[in-house]
């Protein structure tokens, strides 16, 4: 499969445990937020989104958090499997004008059966 | 199905061999644009289209070129490709702007 990552910082657990996955941000006047996964060979595909008024959402055994005083962001992942073994990305839309996503670095997610 | 199809998925070239790299997509998004994927530096924005005939810069501009003459399709040029462009290229696109994107598969470009 493809290579994202050679360094990547990697969070490893079991099956069934709940996963979190960390982000910091940078830009204190982003208004959007969007986590990926990329599994191995594949293109990156959305979870969840959640706008800068929010502080939680939730959706299928995910849940984002959004605390824009520390400018950080998580992931929740409840009871994981190992399909969901990946790598993770968080995204922000500075809302500068430009039309970009500005992405993380990702973290690798490690599920043992 | 909806989909966003790039071609080709691989390609070995030397330096200075002009190359495109398509991406099509069949949702009539208005909002195109090109990653590319390195080691350590994630996903960085190319060129993106808010809609035909309309492109801008991303933050990685020097080297390529793109068009969108159609809705649908928005090409990626190497006029001169550098080993310094090897690597994973994405084409990602939205119903409008930089919000939900979907991605293509990846073209995995090795210059020489």
């Amino acid at each position: 499969g493809e290579s994202v990552g050679l360094h990547l910082p990697t969070l490893s657990v079991q099956e069934g445990d709940n996963s979190i996955i960390n982000c910091a941000y940078s830009n204190s006047a982003s208004d959007y937020f969007i986590w990926y996964k990329q599994e191995s060979g594949k293109g990156p595909q959305f979870i969840i989104d959640i706008r800068s008024n929010m502080d939680k959402r939730q959706g299928q055994r995910v849940t984002v958090l959004l605390n824009k005083t520390v400018k950080h962001l998580s992931l929740q992942i409840a009871a994981t499997q190992p399909g969901d073994s990946a790598v993770y990305f968080c995204a922000e839309n500075e809302n500068t004008g430009f039309q970009k996503l500005v992405f993380g670095t990702g973290t690798r997610l490690l599920v043992s059966p | 199905e909806a989909q966003v199809t790039q071609n080709p998925r691989y390609l070995i070239t030397v330096t200075g061999k002009k190359l495109t790299v398509t991406c099509s997509q069949n949702m009539n998004h208005e909002y195109m644009s090109w990653y590319r994927q390195d080691p350590g530096l994630g996903l960085r924005q190319i060129y993106y289209s808010m809609n035909v005939e309309v492109t801008d810069k991303g933050d990685v501009p020097e080297g390529y070129k793109v068009s969108r003459k159609e809705k649908r399709n928005f090409p990626l040029i190497l006029e001169s490709p550098s080993p310094n462009q090897t690597s994973l290229y994405f084409c990602a696109t939205s119903i409008s702007g930089a919000n939900v994107l979907t991605f293509g598969a990846g073209s995995r470009l090795t210059v020489l």
